[in-house]
C-alpha cells in the first residue's frame, strides 16, 4: 500500500513569495491533516478536513495561508505572501477517519520549506 | 486546554542499556496518550497508544508505555536500546471527540544510541 505522498520535499523562497505543497494521501482515507513542524518544537495542527469538507481550522493563519481539497482526494497548502517565520516543516496526514480515536494518523515525509 | 511536557529535549544511552523517555500531560478529562517517532527526513509513525483499558501499552520495535493517571505521564521504555532507534521521539495526547480527533504534540525528544 502506498503511503502518504507530498511534493516537493523541499522548497526555498524570498519573503512576501508564495508557495503551494501538495498532498495525496493513502487511498480510501477520509480524513487529512496539514501539520506545522517548527525546528525544535513538535507539529502543529494547521487544518483537518474530513472528506472535502473542513472539519477544524482553528490554527490556520487565514490571512495568509488557505487550503484546500478538493474531490475529497488531494490537498494543496498555499501561503501568500510567505514570512520568514513560516520556516518549518509540512507534514500531511491522513487516516480512514478522524471520527474514532482508533484509527491511526499516517504521515507523508514532509516538505521543508526555507523562506530566506 | 490540554498540553503534554517532554522531560529532556535530548537523552543519550549506550547500545544495549535502557531507554526511558519521559512526558507527562495535562488535562481535565480522561486522556488519550500517543508516542510517534520520526527518523531524520521522514514523516512521524506511530510507536504506541493508549485509549482505554490495560494502562501498560505495548507497541513497535519492543518499546512500552505505562499511563499512570495519579503522576499525569505516559513515559516510553524499552529495555534494551539498539543502534536503530536513534530518533526523535514526540508524545501526543487528544481530548478531541465527534468529528475531530486532534492531536497535540510535544516538543521531542532526540535520543542518541551510542555503540
Amino acid at each position: 500500500e502506498a503511503g502518504v505522498a507530498q511534493s516537493p520535499r523541499y522548497k526555498i523562497i524570498e519573503k512576501r513569495q508564495s508557495v503551494a505543497f501538495w498532498c495525496n494521501p493513502i487511498s480510501g482515507h477520509a480524513t487529512l491533516y496539514w501539520y506545522q513542524q517548527i525546528l525544535g518544537q513538535g507539529p502543529k495542527l494547521l487544518i483537518q478536513f474530513q472528506n472535502n469538507g473542513v472539519v477544524d481550522d482553528s490554527q490556520l493563519p487565514k490571512d495568509r495561508f488557505s487550503a484546500e481539497r478538493l474531490k475529497g482526494v488531494d490537498s494543496t497548502l498555499k501561503i501568500q505572501p510567505a514570512k520568514l517565520e513560516d520556516s518549518a516543516v509540512y507534514l500531511c496526514a491522513s487516516s480512514t477517519s478522524g471520527t474514532h480515536i482508533s484509527y491511526e494518523q499516517y504521515f507523508g515525509p514532509g516538505t521543508r520549506l526555507t523562506v530566506t | 486546554a490540554q498540553s503534554v511536557t517532554q522531560l529532556g529535549s535530548h537523552v543519550s544511552v549506550s547500545e544495549g542499556a535502557l531507554v526511558l523517555l519521559r512526558c507527562n500531560y495535562s488535562s481535565s478529562v480522561p486522556p488519550y496518550l500517543f508516542w510517534y517517532v520520526q527518523y531524520p527526513n521522514q514523516g512521524l509513525q506511530l510507536l504506541l497508544k493508549y485509549t482505554t483499558g490495560a494502562t501498560l501499552v505495548k507497541g513497535i520495535n519492543g518499546f512500552e508505555a505505562e499511563f499512570k493517571k495519579s503522576e499525569t505521564s505516559f513515559h516510553l521504555t524499552k529495555p534494551s536500546a539498539h543502534m536503530s532507534d536513534a530518533a526523535e521521539y514526540f508524545c501526543a495526547v487528544s481530548l478531541g471527540g465527534g468529528s475531530n480527533y486532534k492531536l497535540t504534540f510535544g516538543k521531542g525528544t532526540l535520543l542518541t544510541v551510542n555503540p
